[in-house]
């Protein structure tokens, strides 16, 4: 069993602050990282698909970083707004199996 | 939106009872992932279908069973419920050799 391990579990944060998460995950047979931001009552979205050390994403305010070499990888958002409120989930997937491996999760709650 | 449909959204069973749970992919989209979250969890992977056939398992039972068809529907069918398999099970669908996965918005079973 593949340990993912996201924090903090929970956030809140008020309007304009920015913050950033954390996903660690096991470094050998690495072959990509998916971030995904769920919102309540709706599908999972897809943020990014990472797969070089030092790859470095960004969508608007939210950006992310990856080190494969010691497993783990930052989720970035600038100046959080309401609507980035959501649980954000990290998922590697490894060559080793043919799945993604989600980690618990971070939610995320902005106050205007 | 996804453009990845589940259905029902909301299901009742009791414990023992036989459950069929359904996914419509995307026109293309050969591949398709089950996962079942628990209350606290980050989804967990059940099993993958490509071009119809099983390629990928989870820790799951052999009463999770499911089916891909050539229209890019599916099926996850899970026997002898028990009271833990209440869950959200969530349905992902990609390209056979694409990264990124597009999620349904789950269907809510309660056993009990």
């Amino acid at each position: 069993i593949l340990n993912v391990e996201q924090s903090p579990q929970s956030l809140h944060v008020q309007e304009g602050d920015s913050t950033n998460f954390t996903c660690s995950f096991p470094s050998s047979n690495f072959y990509a990282l998916h971030w995904y931001r769920w919102e309540t009552a709706k599908s999972p979205e897809a943020l990014f698909v990472m797969t070089l050390n030092g790859d470095e994403k960004k969508k608007g305010r939210i950006s992310a970083t990856l080190n494969t070499k010691e497993g783990y990888s930052y989720l970035y958002i600038k100046g959080s707004q309401p609507e980035d409120s959501a649980t954000y989930l990290c998922a590697p997937w490894l060559n080793a199996g043919n799945m993604l491996t989600f980690g618990g999760g971070t939610r995320l709650m902005v106050k205007p | 939106e996804t453009g990845v449909t589940q259905s029902p959204t909301h299901l009742i069973k009791t414990r023992g009872q036989q459950v069929t749970l359904r996914c419509s992919s995307q026109s293309g989209h050969n591949t398709v992932s089950w996962y079942q979250q628990a209350l606290g969890q980050g989804p967990q992977f059940i099993f993958q279908y490509y071009r119809e056939e099983e390629n990928g398992r989870g820790n799951f039972p052999p009463r999770f069973s499911g089916l891909q068809f050539p229209n890019y529907s599916s099926e996850l069918n899970v026997n002898a419920l028990e009271l833990d398999d209440s869950a959200l099970y969530l349905c992902a669908s990609r390209f056979g050799g694409g990264e990124t996965q597009y999620f349904g918005p789950g269907t809510r079973l309660l056993v009990l």
